[in-house]
């Protein structure tokens, strides 16, 4: 099993659709998540951070986390086809490393 | 403006050949790490400083080597043992645990 999981995709979405990206991890002492987007050769950007079981909003961003099922999302609304990216699932390591590990990401489309 | 900084973009190697990756921030961030990327695939972590004067192997440290003898800098030198070293190389860092990692834009390496 890997340590974090994505759908590779491509996910395809219509533009002003929602865009939901998922991710499942094995550390179940991860407490601090990330999600970064990632342009065709450029190095990735963080989008989205959660610490807390729920929902957290930021502008068109929403993650999503839960700690029991060991599951994180990321929801894009009114996506436009400047999203068009790969998304990277990233937990915080358990213990003091301070290390994030990242799923092979998802690749999201937007067709115009 | 703060920011991390790697050199060069492109770097090409040949057989049998050291080469060093350059990567310096000026954030002020206490911890710094090497990812390695190959086409498809997801981040996997070379080797991290979490501060001066000590680092620790990652998953992929084998024909890698670093120091970290300044905190605003920690150069990757690929060695003649990495077979196979072609991939896009990215540096990170971090203030503490809890936060995401800030990413420079990158080093892609062929070997020709």
């Amino acid at each position: 099993q890997k340590e974090v999981e994505q759908n590779s995709g491509p996910l395809s979405v219509p533009e002003g659709a929602i865009a939901s990206l998922n991710c499942t991890y094995s550390d179940r002492g991860s407490q601090s998540f990330f999600w970064y987007r990632q342009y065709s050769g450029k190095s990735p950007e963080l989008i989205m951070f959660i610490y807390s079981n729920g929902d957290k909003e930021d502008g068109r961003f929403t993650a999503q986390l839960n700690k029991a099922s060991q599951y994180v999302s990321l929801l894009i609304r009114d996506s436009q086809p400047s999203d068009s990216a790969t998304y990277l699932c990233a937990p915080q390591s358990s213990g003091n490393t301070g290390k994030l590990i990242f799923g092979q990401g998802t690749t999201l489309q937007v067709k115009p | 403006d703060g920011g991390i900084t790697q050199s060069p973009k492109y770097l090409f190697r040949k057989e049998g050949q050291n080469v060093t990756l350059s990567c310096e921030q000026n954030l002020n961030h206490d911890a710094m790490y090497w990812y390695r990327q190959d086409p498809g695939q997801g981040l996997r972590l070379i080797y991290y400083s979490q501060i001066v004067n000590d680092f620790q192997k990652g998953d992929i440290a084998e024909g890698y080597s670093v120091s970290r003898e300044k905190k605003e800098s920690f150069p990757l030198t690929v060695t003649s043992a990495q077979k196979n070293p072609t991939a896009f190389y990215l540096c990170a860092s971090k203030p503490n645990r809890d936060y995401g990692y800030t990413f420079g834009s990158g080093t892609r390496l062929t070997v020709v």
